[in-house]
């Protein structure tokens, strides 16, 4: 079964630093990966995406995810903290049993200290 | 842009209740998805629809019915609300049978007391 693991509950990161926000996957067959985010009181919205092609997408925001296939990994990052993008960030893979499903992890609060 | 609207913000309902929540997207797509969200939990998919009165269970549909008329409408239906119910419940769209993003709602926040 596919499944999509954010070994950090939290993640504190001083503005103007890079931060990183981990997911790791389990998937059967080719990988289809995404990243969302949701800020205070708002619905989740779309970062970005992989489906195929480079292993580094660039998404909204000025966020990337590096996709790793021999670690498994899908890693979202960004070379500049804001203090806006303080919020709760969801990876999610895509079931392959059905192609409109997709499995969320349990979230990752970044929050950027001034 | 695509917009996915839900009936309710904050809804407070009593034990026993039937709870209706409402969703509606302007963008024809094909996929609707109702979700509840928990602390430490992640989205846990409830139920989707692929087609209008077409319905798939998710990973947690006990105690929940879903209803599709319409293409842009998709209810969410608690039979009978418990409070183990109490939640963020948040619905989406998508288009297609491909790997497309979703969509999202700003989420209902139901109490059940």
């Amino acid at each position: 079964a596919q499944s999509v693991a954010q070994p950090e509950d939290q993640v504190n990161v001083a503005e103007g630093n890079p931060l990183t926000v981990k997911c790791t996957y389990s998937v059967s067959g080719n990988p289809y990966l995404f990243w969302y985010v949701q800020y205070p009181n708002r619905g989740l919205q779309f970062l970005l995406k992989y489906i195929t092609g480079d292993n580094l997408v660039k998404g909204s925001y000025g966020f990337e995810a590096e996709f790793n296939k021999s670690q498994t990994s899908f890693h979202l990052k960004k070379p500049s903290a804001l203090v806006s993008d303080s919020a709760l960030y969801f990876c999610a893979v895509r079931e392959s049993s059905s192609a409109s499903k997709i499995i969320f992890g349990s979230g990752t609060r970044l929050s950027i200290r001034p | 842009d695509v917009k996915v609207t839900q009936s309710s913000r904050y809804l407070v309902k009593r034990t026993g209740e039937k709870v209706f929540l409402e969703c509606v997207q302007d963008m024809d797509h094909e996929n609707m998805f109702w979700y509840r969200q928990d602390p430490g939990l992640g989205l846990r998919l409830i139920y989707f629809s692929y087609d209008v009165k077409m319905k798939e269970k998710g990973d947690i549909p006990e105690g929940y019915s879903v209803s599709r008329e319409k293409k842009e409408r998709f209810s969410l239906i608690l039979e009978s609300a418990s409070t183990n119910q109490t939640s963020m419940y948040l619905c989406a769209s998508s288009k297609g049978q491909l790997a497309y993003e979703q969509y999202f709602g700003p989420g209902t926040r139901l109490t059940v007391t």
